[in-house]
């Protein structure tokens, strides 16, 4: 069963763009959502998080916005660089867990 | 620097074979994880691990099982590998609910 829906699962941008990934989730007990990126050949490392008592993140060119009664969450990339082309994932967990659980995923290509 | 190193990079075994992928964290984490990723699936978690000695099933244990005799190392068995087995392996740690610190990943091909 998928918790967290990803979406789009591909995404090409110019230099410059702001790619916009979406997340949703079900489980109303999640209160951490974080983002990984994940280049080739490496394993993914956290870019940003997010918990559910502010509505939106800031960490350099990285926003994540979240919306609590819609249950979803998206990732923004100001003034998108080729050097941000990876896999980004979203995820979530909840209180009572300690595992993470994951978007499919979204390949970014962003053009020179 | 924290560090979470996968015995292997790359692996190729036959199908029935007993196939063994090692993880050790240097972070004294309690939390560990193992992951299969597959494209368009994401990352699904096999088996996770939140002491020395204890386990817990994932979304997708079937095939699998695990082994922590120490707290900074967690081994992911396949008891007979299959070909619906051939994917990229990532394993993870960390504290509770905090980043979770993944290796390299382990592409293991089951011919």
């Amino acid at each position: 069963q998928q918790q967290v829906k990803q979406s789009p699962q591909s995404l090409i941008v110019q230099k410059g763009g702001i790619p916009i990934i979406n997340c949703a989730y079900e489980n109303t007990a999640f209160d951490y959502f974080p983002w990984y990126q994940q280049f080739p050949g490496k394993g993914p490392a956290l870019l940003i998080a997010i918990r559910p008592d502010v509505s939106e993140k800031k960490e350099g060119r990285f926003t994540i916005s979240f919306n609590k009664s819609a249950k979803q969450f998206s990732l923004h990339i100001m003034d998108s660089q080729p050097g941000d082309s990876a896999t980004y994932f979203c995820a979530a967990c909840s209180g009572s867990a300690r595992q993470l659980t994951f978007g499919s995923g979204t390949q970014l290509t962003v053009l020179p | 620097d924290v560090k979470v190193t996968q015995s292997s990079r790359y692996l190729v075994k036959r199908t029935g074979e007993k196939v063994f992928l090692e993880c050790v964290q240097d972070m004294d984490h309690e939390n560990m994880f193992w992951y299969r990723q597959d494209p368009g699936l994401g990352l699904r978690l096999i088996y996770f691990s939140y002491d020395v000695k204890m386990k817990e099933k994932g979304d997708i244990p079937e095939g699998y099982s695990v082994s922590r005799e120490k707290k900074e190392r967690f081994s992911l068995i396949l008891e007979s590998a299959s070909t619906n087995q051939t994917s990229m392996y990532l394993c993870a740690s960390n504290w509770n609910r905090a980043e979770a610190f993944f290796g390299q990943g382990t592409r293991l091909t089951v011919v």
